[in-house]
């Protein structure tokens, strides 16, 4: 049974700081790593994917991935009080495997 | 650019009645096409992929069934829901490169209240 493993939270940090949010996967297979946000009764959206050992900068955005210890995590600088969702790891395997596996999320609180 | 469309937005069906939900995808040709179910408090879980048309794996048994009539539409059915269907219903769409999956893009989702 694959498993992706997340804090649930609520992860609270003020506005300005640094969010950082972890994420552990129980598939050494693993190949590719996502990061979706999702408000309160809305869609996941894509904000960051990570296929290389190391980190991934896309704004104040930055994914931080290592294969050998299978964890994941996502940093949020400079939090916003809009950036308040929850978050969601997700991970594929390889070898022809066609689905997401997905984390229950780690909600995050940006307090003004 | 890529668009995905799922409706209804919002569905009340008492126990016991069917249900479709339909999705589509434009801009895009042979997506993977998933469905995916967000209970209360509870992570998405992937109900049935589809590669191709016709093409339909199924990832928990229960009274869901999915089709692939075309290529970009992807249907989900039940003929007697029960209450313990209730909750967000999510399409997304995809690809594979090579043996890799690329990311899934989700549509506006489809909240089912079974009463």
């Amino acid at each position: 049974q694959k498993e992706v493993e997340q804090n649930s939270g609520p992860l609270s940090v003020p506005e300005g700081a640094i969010a950082s949010l972890n994420c552990t996967y129980s598939d050494r297979g693993s190949q590719s790593f996502f990061w979706y946000r999702q408000y309160s009764g809305k869609s996941p959206e894509l904000i960051m994917f990570i296929y290389s050992n190391g980190d991934k900068e896309d704004g104040r955005f930055t994914a931080q991935l290592n294969k050998a210890s299978q964890y994941v995590s996502l940093l949020i600088r400079d939090s916003q009080p809009s950036d308040s969702a929850t978050y969601l790891c997700a991970v594929t395997s390889g070898a022809g495997s066609y689905q997401l596996t997905f984390g229950k999320g780690t909600k995050l609180s940006v307090i003004p | 650019s890529q668009t995905i469309h799922q409706w209804p937005a919002t569905l009340v069906q008492p126990v016991g009645s069917p249900l479709s939900l339909e999705c589509t995808v434009e801009g895009t040709s042979n997506p993977n096409l998933y469905w995916y179910r967000q209970a209360a408090g509870r992570g998405l879980q992937l109900l049935f992929y589809s590669v191709g048309i016709g093409q339909i794996s199924s990832e928990v048994p229960q009274n869901l069934s999915a089709s692939r009539p075309q290529d970009r539409q992807f249907i989900l059915s039940s003929k007697k829901l029960l209450l313990s269907d209730s909750g967000f219903y999510l399409c997304a769409w995809g690809f594979s490169l090579g043996q890799m999956n690329t990311e899934a893009f989700f549509g506006q989702g489809t909240r089912l209240t079974v009463v």
